[in-house]
């Protein structure tokens, strides 16, 4: 079964850092691009960036809200991707899902609730 | 950025009857390849978003065909033919064409 596990949620002070994970399996994980979105309290979904595969250079995308401020990272012998989170702010508040799609494959995971409040 | 804007916000439906959800993007959504980037995703309450319709019309694996898909350029349409209580939520577009990926504000479907 494919199946994605976002983990590393928490309450975070602003200005704090902090660090997701999305262990995958049930699939080839270094042959996909990774994605992070993020839905904040009773908002849409909005999507973070995301990462290439290594076929593709590892290359990476940002939302403009969070580029410089975010890294995206994989680790595929361990199959896991990585949300790093620096100086982060009260409207960074969201419960964040990391996703993998390609044709004929479309899954998320159930989410990691990230509170940024003093 | 390509803004999506999605109409109603709201629908409330009788089982059995139909829906239809209109998007529209700020940009069209064609690609060079001739392939249009529009995706319907459903988000089911406390749950993550589940992939419903691919570039435009194509039905997830697994999406019942009571779901149909259709529109070209920069407007398109989610229509359940048949609603089932099974179907409530917020129902997104989103567009893959351009970075970075937008969504449309979403469209909350109740029954009555």
């Amino acid at each position: 079964e494919v199946q994605l596990v976002e983990s590393g949620g928490g309450l975070v002070k602003p200005g704090r850092s902090l660090r997701l994970s999305c262990t995958a399996s049930g699939f080839i994980f270094g042959d996909y691009a990774m994605s992070w979105f993020r839905q904040a309290p009773g908002k849409g979904l909005e999507w973070v960036g995301f990462i290439r595969s290594k076929a593709y250079g590892e290359t990476r995308d940002y939302a403009a809200s969070v580029k410089g401020r975010f890294t995206i990272s994989r680790d595929d012998s361990k199959n896991i991707a990585y949300l790093q989170m620096n100086s982060l702010k009260t409207e960074d508040t969201a419960v964040f899902y990391c996703n993998v799609y390609h044709y004929g494959m479309d899954v998320w995971g159930q989410g990691t609730t990230v509170t940024v409040s003093s | 950025d390509i803004v999506m804007t999605q109409t109603p916000l709201s629908l409330s439906v009788t089982p059995g009857q139909p829906a239809s959800i209109s998007c529209k993007s700020s940009q069209s959504l064609l690609d060079s390849d001739g392939k249009t980037s529009l995706y319907w995703y459903l988000q089911k309450p406390g749950q993550p978003p589940q992939l419903l319709i691919y570039e435009v019309s194509n039905r997830f694996s697994g999406v019942p065909d009571r779901f149909s898909g259709s529109g070209s350029g920069t407007d398109f349409t989610l229509k359940i033919s048949r609603v089932e209580a099974e179907d409530v939520g917020v129902y997104y577009c989103m567009q893959a064409i351009h970075l970075p990926l937008t969504f449309g504000g979403g469209t909350k479907v109740e029954i009555k």
